[in-house]
């Protein structure tokens, strides 16, 4: 079964660039949540979709953005990109087959983006 | 959701056990503790999780005390390849808005 797929693996932007990250979940998979880790900071919430729908947002500005599309699989967009944004973008899928289970979480190997 | 405390670093000779502390005093009945290792440049890669109860897999053992307030992840005879950054955080359910700490990272030694 293969594992959860992240594209690109290495992106290099200038500020004020968008930048669209793709994340390809187990098959079967139906939740995809995105995370943003950073050196000082650790692994940050940013947004988890399910159903095609968002079900939890993070704490980030609205410049971040998601969506999933019919067989799950996920993007996430950064607008108007600024230093700070540079970090390791993971995502992580999950079976979520109802909310009385409790589901571990199977990460890809992140986007590595950095903003010049 | 719980907050977990862990020690920033920690060393370990090959071949020896591991024990890896984590605090989590604020745990709600229905959170699990979960541990993931990401070694670098990769993912976090899941190890094992608990409610009450000691577990073990082919990876792991997790001791859990009595209260609840904290665990210990235990790796029987660590190699080189566990060199990692390892996090302890709690959940419950379909909770995906997860408090992930600094983690401990360990460096086994040869």
């Amino acid at each position: 079964k293969a594992g959860v797929t992240q594209t690109p693996r290495y992106l290099i932007k200038t500020r004020g660039q968008q930048v669209t990250l793709s994340c390809s979940p187990i098959s079967g998979h139906r939740s995809v949540s995105w995370y943003q880790q950073t050196p000082g900071q650790g692994l940050q919430f940013l947004f988890e979709y399910f159903s095609e729908t968002q079900r939890n947002k993070g704490n980030f500005p609205g410049r971040f953005s998601g969506r999933q599309f019919s067989n799950s699989r996920s993007e996430m967009n950064v607008s108007t990109l600024e230093l700070g944004d540079s970090a390791l973008y993971l995502c992580a899928s999950s079976l979520r087959m109802s909310s009385a289970t409790n589901e571990k979480l199977f990460f890809g190997s992140g986007t590595q983006l950095s903003v010049l | 959701d719980a907050k977990t405390t862990q020690p920033p670093s920690m060393d370990c000779a090959e071949g020896r056990a591991a024990n890896l502390p984590c605090n989590h005093s604020t745990i709600s009945g229905n959170e699990y503790v979960y541990w993931y290792r990401q070694i670098h440049s990769q993912g976090p890669q899941y190890i094992i999780h608990g409610l009450k109860n000691n577990e073990t897999n082919e990876m792991a053992s997790l001791i859990i005390t009595e209260d609840r307030k904290s665990s210990t992840l235990i790796l029987p005879h660590a190699t080189l390849r566990d060199t990692a950054v390892y996090y302890c955080i709690a959940y419950a359910g379909n909770n995906r808005k997860l408090i992930w700490g600094l983690g401990t990272s360990l460096a086994v030694n040869p």
